[in-house]
This record gives C-alpha cells, structure tokens and sequence, in this order.
C-alpha cells in the first residue's frame, strides 16, 4: 500500500465550478500537508500547506486536514481555465529529513 | 532573481549511455533533492543531500549516482544500469529543517526539469 493517495484524474469541470480533489494517507505519523500545483513541463510550485488538522483559506483555495480520517482536501471555488494544472498532495513526518512524501497527482481542466 | 535551474530541458540518451543532468541554485539552501516524475506514479524520491559532500539515498536510487561538491550544485548521472530512465527528473532544494519548535517548516522549491528520453 502507498503511503499516500491519490486519485489521478483526469477531472474536467466547466468554468466557475468548486472542485475538490483529496488525498488519503496510511501513516498518522505525518503533519505537515501541503498542495502543489504543476503546469505541464514545469516544475510544481507550493500552493498551501497546514500543520495538523484544521482548515486553512487562501483566496479561492481552502486546505482542509482531518487527522482522524487521514485525509486532505483542496477546494478551489469559482475555477478558471487558468487553474488547469495537476495538483499534487504532499505530506511530512517529523524527523524524517524533510523527505516528502508525494501523491500521484490529479490532472484538472477547467473548460471556459 | 533566487531560484532553481535545471539543464538541459530535454535530453536524448542512447542506450548504455551514461549522462548527467544538472541542478544549480542561489537561494542559499543547504538540503537538496533529486525526483522521478512518471505519468500514474507521482514524484519518487532518488537521492537527497542535507550538506555538501554528504548525500543519501532515496527510495529509487538504483542506477542513478550524485555528487555534492558544492552548495549550490547537485548533479545526477543516470548511469546505464537504470534500466527504465526515460522519465521527467524534478531537482528542489530547502532549507534544513529544525524540528525543535513545533511548527517548523520548510518548503521544497523545484527546478523546471529534465525530460530524458531513451532512443
């Protein structure tokens, strides 16, 4: 079993739409959550990240962790085109080197 | 401007070949790090370097080889026993961490790869 989840996609949904996209995790060890963004052929860039379980709000984006359930969300309110990217969830346990671990990716398109 | 470079862009490979991509960054990080990007398969950690002339590997590291004899270098050489390279290679470099205070963080910054393709 991975130690982290996600569902690749591909997610295709109309302009202005909410999108979430989720990632499950096997190891309650983990506590920091983070969510990049990575447009094709590009390196990702860090999008949000949050310390243990709460939520956390960042314009049209919310991060949401449920440590009970080992599970985290990205919504994305009122999408745009500009926002067809894959999002990739990322997570780390203390003392572990700052090694990430990673998830598959969700490939999205928001269609205008 | 701070940031992460990566050469080439694309690289072509023959088979048996060895080749070496390249990782160089001005933001003064101390860790630096070494991905695989596979389409289904996320991001897979090959090598990673928390100070120069140390590094250790990663969950993939076979076939692959580094070096750090610089902070701000890190290059990888595929080697020809890595016998499925062709791949998007992703470089990041951080800050190391200080988990002494809870809520330290510190974020990965990526370069904006290295597609290799074997011929």
């Amino acid at each position: 079993q991975k130690e982290v989840e996600q569902d690749p996609g591909p997610l295709s949904v109309p302009e202005g739409a909410i999108v979430s996209l989720n990632c499950t995790y096997s190891n309650s060890a983990f506590q920091y959550f983070m969510w990049y963004r990575q447009y094709s052929r590009k390196g990702p860039e860090l999008l949000m990240y949050t310390y243990s379980s709460g939520n956390k709000e960042d314009g049209r984006f919310t991060a949401q962790v449920d440590k009970s359930s080992k599970y985290i969300s990205l919504f994305i309110r009122d999408s745009q085109p500009s926002d067809s990217a894959t999002y990739l969830c990322a997570m780390i346990r203390l003392n572990t080197g700052n090694q990430f671990y990673f998830g598959t990716g969700t490939s999205l398109t928001v269609i205008p | 401007d701070g940031g992460i470079t990566q050469s080439p862009k694309y690289l072509f490979r023959k088979e048996g070949q060895n080749v070496t991509l390249s990782c160089e960054q001005n933001l003064n990080h101390d860790a630096m790090y070494w991905y695989r990007q596979d389409p289904g398969q996320g991001l897979r950690l090959i090598y990673y370097s928390q100070i120069v002339n140390d590094f250790q590997k990663g969950d993939i590291a076979e076939g692959y080889s580094v070096s750090r004899e610089k902070k701000e270098s890190f290059p990888l050489t595929v080697t020809s026993a890595q016998k499925n390279p062709t791949a998007f290679y992703l470089c990041a470099s951080s800050i190391v961490p200080s988990w002494t205070s809870a809520g330290s963080y510190n974020e990965q910054f990526f370069g904006p790869g290295t597609r290799l393709t074997v011929l």
